[in-house]
This record gives C-alpha cells, structure tokens and sequence, in this order.
C-alpha cells in the first residue's frame, strides 16, 4: 500500500504568519491528494481535493500544490482558528491511505 | 442541513457483535458511496468499508473482510455497519463519510461526528 508521510509532526506558527506542510507518497498518486482539518472532538472536515482545488466554504488563505509524490499545504495568514490536526489522503490507489497528521499549534 | 449523524456505538467484549448507523438528512442520499473510516490514536485514520451509491457495490479493509458488513437503505437515507467477532483492535472512533457523488474511490466531502467503540472485556 502506499504510505504518506506528513512532515512537521507538529508546526508551531505566529498569527498572521505563513504555515507550511508537507505529504509525501511512497510512490506516485498523480494529484489524487486531499486534505483534511480536524479539530478536538470532532469529525475531519474537507479542505483541499485533487491536490489544489478548494472545498466549498474554505478561505482563500488555505492554499495546495505538487503532484506525484511530493504535496504542500499553505495557510497564507495563519488565525487562532487553523489550529488543528492536518491529514493529507490519497485516493489514487486500494487502499485509500491516510498521513499521520500534522498538528499546527498558534504560538 | 446537510449531515450524516453516527449511532449505535458503545462497549463490546471481543469476539462479539455491535451495528452502527448513520442517518443522513440535507442530501440526496442515494447520488453518494458512503463510507466507513476508523480512526484510532495509534493507528490513525483507516478507512473500513465503501459501499456504491446504489448498493450493489462493496468493498472491505483486509483488517475487516469477513467480519464486517456494510449496507444502505436509500429509503431511510441510512447507512449501516454490523461488526462481528470483534477484536482489540477494532476499539476506534468510527466515521460515516460521504463521496462527491456516484464515484467511491474519491475523497471524503462530508464526515459525520463519529461513534466510538469500544472493545474490551
């Protein structure tokens, strides 16, 4: 199976600054890449699909990119309320796999 | 308001059976697979089992295959999950997520609160 691993573990940013994450698949997932944002206690919530296109409702500041193996997340201007888990997801190949998650922290 | 709502979930001894439901509202529930995903603070996020918009497709984790069982009733806009011969291993906090639409090897554009089940004895 394909295994993504997401890199920091945990990002600690400053309000107003850029935040920064990285997926990488052990093999090509073409740009079927999604990413989540999951907050205590509750379910993950849709941010970004096909590696870049936006989910209905999200902020302009939530921001993707790469394709093949490589994939970042950019939150532009971070808010208090980005702090969350972040899952990258492919959907390329059986079976669907999951990142461990970055945790974002507000410092 | 567009939702999935999970139920059922609780305590189980191993070796035993437990069925969870999500009950969805908001949406033309039979245009969507829906799926079960787990997720436990060891193991992560690990999806269980997908079944087609009109049922007649499903598909299995190697984890699950032959002691879980997905179904729907597009008529009840619900969705089921009945798990048997449960293990240690299956204690996770469950998810209903649904795809965009007929397609079920996509993301996930909805998630409801999730059921945790527990599995002890």
């Amino acid at each position: 199976e394909i295994v993504m691993t997401q890199s920091p573990g945990i990002l600690s940013v400053s309000p107003g600054e850029r935040a920064t994450l990285s997926c990488r698949a052990s093999q090509s997932v073409s740009y079927h890449l999604a990413w989540y944002q999951q907050k205590p206690g509750q379910a993950p919530r849709l941010l970004m699909y096909d590696a870049s296109k936006r989910a209905t409702g999200i902020p302009a500041r939530f921001s993707g990119s790469g394709s093949g193996t490589e994939f970042t997340l950019t939150i532009s201007s971070l808010q208090p309320e980005d702090s969350a888990i972040y899952y990258c997801h492919q959907n390329e190949e059986w079976p669907q796999t999951f990142g461990q998650g970055t945790k974002v922290e507000i410092k | 308001q567009v939702q999935l709502v999970e139920s059922g979930g609780g305590v189980v001894r191993p070796g035993g059976s437990l069925r969870l439901s999500c009950a969805a509202s908001g949406f033309t529930f039979s245009t969507h697979a829906l799926y079960w995903v787990r997720q436990d603070p060891d193991k992560g996020l690990e999806w269980v089992a997908v079944i087609s918009y009109d049922g007649t497709d499903k598909f299995y984790a190697d984890s699950v295959k032959g002691r879980f069982t997905i179904s729907r009733d597009n008529s009840r806009n619900t969705v089921s999950l009945q798990m048997d011969s449960v293990r240690g291993e299956d204690t996770a906090v469950y998810f209903c997520a649904r795809t965009p639409g007929h397609d079920f090897w996509t993301y996930f554009d909805l998630w409801g609160q999730g059921a945790l089940v527990t599995v002890s004895s």
